[in-house]
């Protein structure tokens, strides 16, 4: 069965301040995807990042950054020096084997305090 | 950038009544989705149709629901019978490959059942 856990369910920081997000998945396959999508207050959902099974390089775009340990089935997302615009909820999901069916994450909410 | 579109932004109505929310995937996209957001939790999978057929549904897809690719553009999700617990966001979705490519979100419909 696939499963995406997201343990921290509320976080705030101050502007400024590092932040992690966690995300651990389960799966039995293989070959998986795993993404993050930010929703805004505006209620959109918007891509981010993906990364499949077989890259474990770590990416960085901008302040974004990502870290896929598959020892640990972890897909952290760290934002540096967060601004307020950072504030919305972030889904991490996952989607493996035939099926064409994401399984998202219960998301983390980020506030930005400035 | 191409965007999924979906219409209309909100739609209220009694329950008992039927509903059909409307989408237009990106044109170059072959799979397309249907997914739901109850007020502050996850987003749920509905449905996922390629080829004018449905490939994959979850078990929130009952008999209340169906989706249809009426012509060349748009997808529509149909809910017959609505109730107080349909109430919700409803996403459309498309990508180019299923598993593997990102989901691109419309910017959803909020669906009150009165």
């Amino acid at each position: 069965a696939q499963k995406v856990t997201q343990a921290q369910t509320e976080i705030s920081v101050v502007e400024k301040e590092d932040v992690t997000l966690d995300c651990v998945y389960e799966t039995r396959d293989t070959t998986y995807y795993l993404f993050w999508y930010k929703q805004p207050p505006s209620g959109e959902l918007v891509f981010l990042i993906r990364r499949n099974s077989f890259d474990e390089q770590n990416e960085i775009s901008g302040r974004y950054s990502w870290n896929f340990q598959k020892s640990t089935s972890s897909f952290n997302f760290t934002i540096t020096a967060s601004q307020v615009v950072d504030s919305a909820v972030y889904f991490c999901a996952l989607t493996s084997g035939t099926g064409n069916q994401f399984y998202f994450g219960t998301g983390t909410s980020l506030t930005v305090i400035p | 950038e191409p965007e999924v579109t979906q219409t209309p932004s909100h739609q209220v109505t009694q329950m008992g009544q039927e509903v059909i929310l409307r989408c237009v995937p990106i044109s170059n996209h072959l799979y397309f989705y249907w997914y739901r957001q109850i007020l502050g939790q996850k987003v749920e999978f509905l449905v996922s149709f390629y080829n004018n057929e449905i490939s994959e549904k979850s078990e929130i897809f009952d008999d209340q629901f169906s989706v249809e690719r009426p012509d060349g553009s748009n997808f529509t999700l149909k809910i017959r019978s609505t109730k107080l617990e349909d109430s919700a966001m409803y996403f459309c979705a498309s990508s180019e490959w299923p598993v593997s490519s990102p989901l691109h979100f419309g910017n959803g419909t909020r669906l009150t059942v009165t």
